[in-house]
């Protein structure tokens, strides 16, 4: 299975401060299709995740531009440029690239 | 606008079944792939199990093989799963995730509420 490795477990952060996520994968994440199937997911205190970011990339529709992922192969960061207190919860990057789909332990963002 | 709700948790015991229901709306259901994940009380995400769009290929994780059943009635417009021999690690808000296409994986772009299980003697 391919291990998704977050860190760090937990981020402090002032408002309006970044933030930045690191997610490591155990094999390439790169499909015989040429895409990199890397997906961010929020997930706010009491509440289902929501898609941030979805190939590595892109960010869905309604996500402010705040939010951006980048990274290639086996590494990948999600980045908040200036963290607002709606921004608290916990942070999942998730692989779908091999079988079986896979997720990262999570980050919990909070506010100092 | 894309809605998934997600029905029958509920507390089982140990070795029970179960079989928790996903009504969709507001998309072509027959159209797309889905996937159960859960979340057990105070973890992260784990994939359970996928299915395409014409129930015609399934995927399951390897703790759940052999003992859930992902299945899906494009009439109806619901997603099943059949949990049998329930154990107490199984205890997890259980979320119905919706996929863009009909063999398109991974994506977990539509997210349901969550029904909770609860595997307890």
């Amino acid at each position: 299975d391919v291990v998704m490795t977050q860190s760090p477990l937990s981020l402090p952060v002032t408002l309006g401060q970044p933030a930045s996520i690191s997610c490591k994968s155990s094999q390439s994440l790169v499909y015989s299709d040429g895409n990199t199937y890397l997906n961010w997911f929020q997930q706010r205190p009491g509440q289902s995740p929501r898609r941030l970011i979805y190939k590595v990339s892109n960010r869905d529709s309604g996500v402010p531009d705040r939010f951006s992922g980048s990274g290639s192969g086996t590494d990948f960061t999600l980045k908040i440029s200036r963290v607002e207190a709606e921004d608290v919860g916990v942070y999942y990057c998730m692989q779908g690239t091999h079988w079986p789909l896979t997720f990262g332990g999570g980050t919990k963002v909070e506010i100092k | 606008e894309v809605q998934l709700l997600e029905s029958g948790g509920g507390l089982i015991q140990p070795g029970g079944s179960l079989r928790l229901s996903c009504a969709a709306s507001g998309f072509t259901f027959s159209n797309c792939a889905m996937n159960w994940v859960r979340q057990a009380p105070g973890k992260g995400l784990a994939w359970v199990s996928a299915i395409s769009g014409n129930g015609g290929t399934t995927h399951y994780a390897d703790s759940v093989k052999g003992r859930f059943t992902i299945s899906r009635d494009n009439s109806k417009n619901t997603l099943y799963l059949q949990m049998n021999s329930l154990r107490a690690e199984d205890t997890a808000i259980y979320y119905c995730v919706k996929e863009p296409y009909t063999t398109s994986f991974g994506w977990f772009g539509s997210w349901g509420q969550g029904t909770l299980v609860t595997v307890s003697s």
